[in-house]
């Protein structure tokens, strides 16, 4: 099952207006990375953020990361039609084995409109 | 330097051939993953190799998916008497992979393949 699932689905925007994507988990990690991907071909990695962590900014980009509530939020301000693509989450979990592995979810389409 | 790189970008097969699909990783990198991603739809984690380790063969949907690699060098994917339900792009990712913990992975552009 996806580990981490991405809120809303589908957003559109106008550009110069803020986007914030959310996304939640279900089990303990060591990390939470955002990825980009266009016209879906490879992923772009935006973005990690360590558990111990609470937020982290990259340019126009604003990650924070709730713990206990198990959930993450990727902000990008200031938006521009070059952001259209679609923005997963994914998760590396800890211990069990597995801890080399990203799960991702669905995803997020964002629509930056002219 | 260059990215990971993937052939072909594009595979056209009729259902019951079988087809191979090529990653070649960032040189230096220890860790070569392979994901299937159906349209509209997250990454499916398909296999995982680190060095000379065993791989993690968890992800492999049926016995008709198997995937090589030699060493950090280059790995093949390869699919054995496609079906339709096969047709997706296929994304290989490599990563420095030192100690416990994931980090960034860089992807290839992906292989869209398209089963008749």
């Amino acid at each position: 099952s996806q580990q981490g699932e991405e809120d809303p689905q589908a957003l559109s925007i106008q550009e110069g207006e803020n986007a914030t994507m959310n996304c939640s988990y279900k089990t303990s990690i060591n990390n939470l990375q955002w990825y980009r991907q266009n016209s879906g071909r490879g992923l772009v990695h935006l973005i990690l953020i360590r558990s111990n962590e609470r937020e982290k900014h990259s340019g126009r980009l604003r990650v924070t990361l709730d713990t206990s509530k198990k959930s993450s939020s990727l902000l990008i301000t200031a938006s521009r039609a070059a952001d259209t693509a679609s923005y997963f989450c994914a998760t590396n979990p800890t211990g069990g084995g597995s801890n080399y592995k990203l799960t991702f979810g669905k995803g997020t389409l964002l629509t930056v409109n002219p | 330097g260059a990215g990971v790189s993937q052939s072909p970008s594009n595979k056209v097969t009729e259902k019951g051939k079988d087809v191979e699909l090529r990653c070649d990783p960032i040189s230096g990198h220890t860790a070569l993953y392979w994901y299937r991603q159906r349209l509209g739809q997250g990454l499916e984690f398909l296999i995982y190799f680190q060095g000379n380790s065993a791989p993690d063969k968890s992800g492999l949907p049926s016995d008709r998916f198997s995937a090589e690699r030699t060493g950090e060098s280059v790995s093949t994917l390869t699919i054995q008497r496609t079906q339709q339900e096969d047709s997706a792009v296929y994304l290989c990712a490599s990563a420095r992979q030192r100690g416990a913990g994931s980090g960034e992975q860089f992807f290839g552009p992906g292989t869209r393949l398209t089963v008749l």
